[in-house]
């Protein structure tokens, strides 16, 4: 089974801090994505790569930058966290080049409050 | 723009009742649609997955039907349980990166 495995579940931090979320498959994927998931608003994408040191913005990348050194490792990067940043992010890995990939398969989130 | 969208919001039927939930999307051009399942606080769990040149699929009590022409997906669930009580999201790839739009789910509820 693919497993795609987040850092933390939980992480409280405070305004202006620089923040790391990691995210790591085992599964050799060439495509990872950042999400942010918000009441009203559903899933909306922020980041993704396509390949190692490969990035494209997503639909809500302002505030957030990624790393992507190693082909199993994705992090977001939080530059000065600000109160609406709190949310839940979800990352997620696929197979495949292109659109006709295999299933995009999700971590169990990390949840983010700033305080 | 291109949207996705589930109808209704939320959902709540008797145990062992068959149920249909609804995905539309404004785009027909798609790549695949991929219906997921998300329990409370949780990342969210692949179920289905159809390519645009598939119309249906079938996982267990699960079946994924797509008509591109009218922009339609259906999540039919066969002899629903109070386990299968979660949200469902559908997911379209409009684009050849893989990007998924997301519509806002459907909450159902499964009473014993």
């Amino acid at each position: 089974d693919v497993k795609v495995t987040q850092s933390s579940r939980y992480l409280v931090k405070r305004t202006g801090e620089k923040v790391f979320l990691e995210c790591v498959q085992d599964m050799d994927h060439e495509n990872m994505f950042w999400y942010r998931q918000d009441p009203g608003l559903g899933l909306r994408l922020i980041y993704f790569s396509y390949d190692v040191k490969m990035k494209e913005k997503g639909d809500i990348p302002e505030g957030y930058s990624v790393s992507r050194e190693k082909k199993e490792r994705f992090s977001l990067i939080l530059e000065s966290a600000s109160t609406n940043q709190t949310s839940m992010y979800l990352c997620a890995s696929r197979w495949g080049v292109g659109g006709q990939g295999q299933p995009q398969h999700f971590g169990d989130g990390t949840r983010l409050s700033i305080l | 723009k291109q949207e996705v969208t589930q109808i209704p919001a939320a959902l709540s039927v008797p145990e062992g009742e068959n149920l249909v939930l609804n995905c539309s999307f404004t785009d027909s051009a798609i790549y695949n649609l991929q219906w997921f399942r998300q329990d409370p606080g949780k990342g969210l769990t692949s179920l289905l997955l159809i390519q645009s040149s598939q119309r249906e699929q079938t996982s267990g009590r699960l079946n994924a039907s797509l008509d591109k022409s009218s922009g339609r997906s259906t999540l039919y669930i066969a002899a629903s349980q109070p386990g299968d009580s979660a949200t469902y999201l559908c997911a379209v790839n409009f684009s050849n990166t893989g990007k998924l739009i997301f519509g806002q789910g459907t909450t159902l509820q499964v009473k014993p």
